[in-house]
């Protein structure tokens, strides 16, 4: 397993850009690196995944340097909708997944 | 689109009861999961089944029985409940082509006294 270590905490305030580090020194080859989005009593919701260089959306850009070693979320210009737990994994392509969220990153937004 | 179903979405348990959670998607989706939540912690893999008929141990499967009863459905039994599975329960699937995002239920939550 693919572990990852992010903080567990971070604030910002309103029309910020925020940006979220992953560390995840031992990613296997085949492993991508997906982000997930959990508000309180949801589920999480995918925000946003890639392998290498910079992946971007309409929600948030993922940038992740040559050594895959670690990853950024980075959302542009946040609001008070974005204070969520913020989860980063390394998914393991084999057909059979285990996968490991871990504590996650806690955004808070303020005015 | 309803995507992942769970029910019910609140429920109490006195220890030893058993208990049946329910979880539906409407995706398609050959792979089916099944998660645990306790307070201010990440979630756990409790089961999954990378495809209809077929179910593995996840990271934390003690105290749990899984049943794919079809392509769609997916539930988790307590057999015999202890307060030390009180949590929020998640169900998710995904497509099985590989590194493909899960989509997430909106959880059952389980106080057992």
């Amino acid at each position: 397993l693919a572990k990852t270590t992010q903080p567990i905490s971070m604030d910002s305030y309103e029309g910020q850009e925020v940006n979220i580090t992953c560390s995840h020194n031992n990613i296997a080859t085949n492993d991508y690196i997906t982000w997930y989005q959990q508000f309180p009593s949801q589920g999480p919701r995918f925000i946003i995944q890639g392998y290498k260089t910079k992946v971007t959306n309409e929600v948030a850009s993922l940038f992740i340097p040559a050594d895959r070693k670690s990853s950024t979320l980075s959302l542009p210009r946040v609001s008070l909708s974005d204070t969520a737990v913020y989860y980063c994994l390394a998914l393991m392509d084999t057909g059979r997944r285990a996968l490991t969220f871990g504590s996650g990153t806690r955004l808070q937004v303020q005015p | 689109n309803a995507g992942v179903t769970q029910t019910p979405k609140f429920q109490v348990l006195k220890t030893g009861q058993s208990m049946t959670l329910q979880c539906a998607q409407d995706m398609n989706h050959n792979s089916m999961y099944w998660y645990r939540q306790d307070p201010g912690m990440g979630l756990r893999l409790i089961y999954y089944s990378a495809s209809e008929g077929t179910t593995d141990k996840g990271e934390v499967p003690n105290g749990y029985n899984v049943s794919r009863l079809n392509k769609r459905e997916f539930s988790l039994r307590l057999e015999s409940a202890a307060p030390s599975q009180t949590s929020v329960y998640f169900c998710a699937s995904s497509e099985s082509r590989p590194n493909q995002p899960q989509h997430f239920g909106d959880g059952t939550r389980l106080s057992i006294l």
